[in-house]
């Protein structure tokens, strides 16, 4: 069945960065996008951006340009997510979610999450 | 962008009741909103796709509907697992934003 497999938990000091990894299984890889959604500790859902996996054009959200960076490796059905420059308020779940995007768009397989903590 | 507000933030109810959660969008959006259930530290769920559809497998409780800036979630006889944030979603065009989120707590 559909899955996808954030890597672990990541502990940072600011400034520096972090790549966190989303496996996909059980679909093919260059079918869906992959979209990456923040979520602060007792906050909503911010859409970072997205990334198409055949292309590998992305898209950032106004907030997350400059210091994230989509990527890919199609060999191994990965996408990443590298996040530099870390400061205190990245602080937060990162979500990867494959994007159904046809007649209609959704966002209908989701990670488990990775949480980034910054701190000193 | 597009901007999602939802209401309201937080609701109580008690099962067995139905609730309705509004998401009204900055400009209209057709039929491009998905309706998704968060519970605390795991993933969110869709439930209504394109407005009005029901995701498979989620019980025919839920209901959607709407078009435009304008749309409801609707939950009739609420069961316990229920109780959850809920968010609407937009994908008219990039960037994707989310609603606020509305708390349903078991009153």
């Amino acid at each position: 069945q559909v899955q996808l497999v954030q890597s672990g938990s990541e502990l940072k000091k600011p400034g520096a960065s972090v790549k966190i990894s989303c496996k996909a299984f059980g679909y093919t890889f260059t079918t869906y996008g992959i979209n990456w959604v923040r979520q602060a500790p007792g906050q909503g859902l911010e859409w970072v951006g997205s990334i198409n996996t055949n292309t590998g054009n992305p898209a950032y959200g106004h907030d997350f340009k400059g210091r994230f960076l989509f990527s890919l490796d199609t060999s191994v059905s990965t996408a990443y997510l590298q996040i530099s420059s870390l400061r205190a308020d990245d602080t937060a779940l990162y979500f990867c979610a494959r994007e159904y995007a046809g007649r209609v768009t959704m966002f209908d397989h989701w990670g488990q999450g990775t949480l980034v903590t910054v701190a000193s | 962008d597009i901007q999602l507000t939802q209401s309201p933030s937080s609701l109580s109810a008690s099962v067995g009741d139905s609730v309705s959660i509004t998401c009204r969008a900055s400009q209209t959006i057709a039929s491009y909103l998905n309706w998704y259930q968060q519970k605390p530290g795991k993933a969110p769920k869709v439930v209504i796709y394109a407005a009005i559809s029901l995701e498979i497998g989620v019980p025919s409780r839920f209901s959607g509907s709407g078009s435009g800036t304008d749309f409801t979630l609707t939950i009739s006889s609420l069961q316990p697992e229920d109780f959850a944030t809920y968010y609407c979603h937009q994908t008219y065009g990039p960037p994707y934003t989310f609603g606020q989120g509305t708390k349903l707590e078991i009153k």
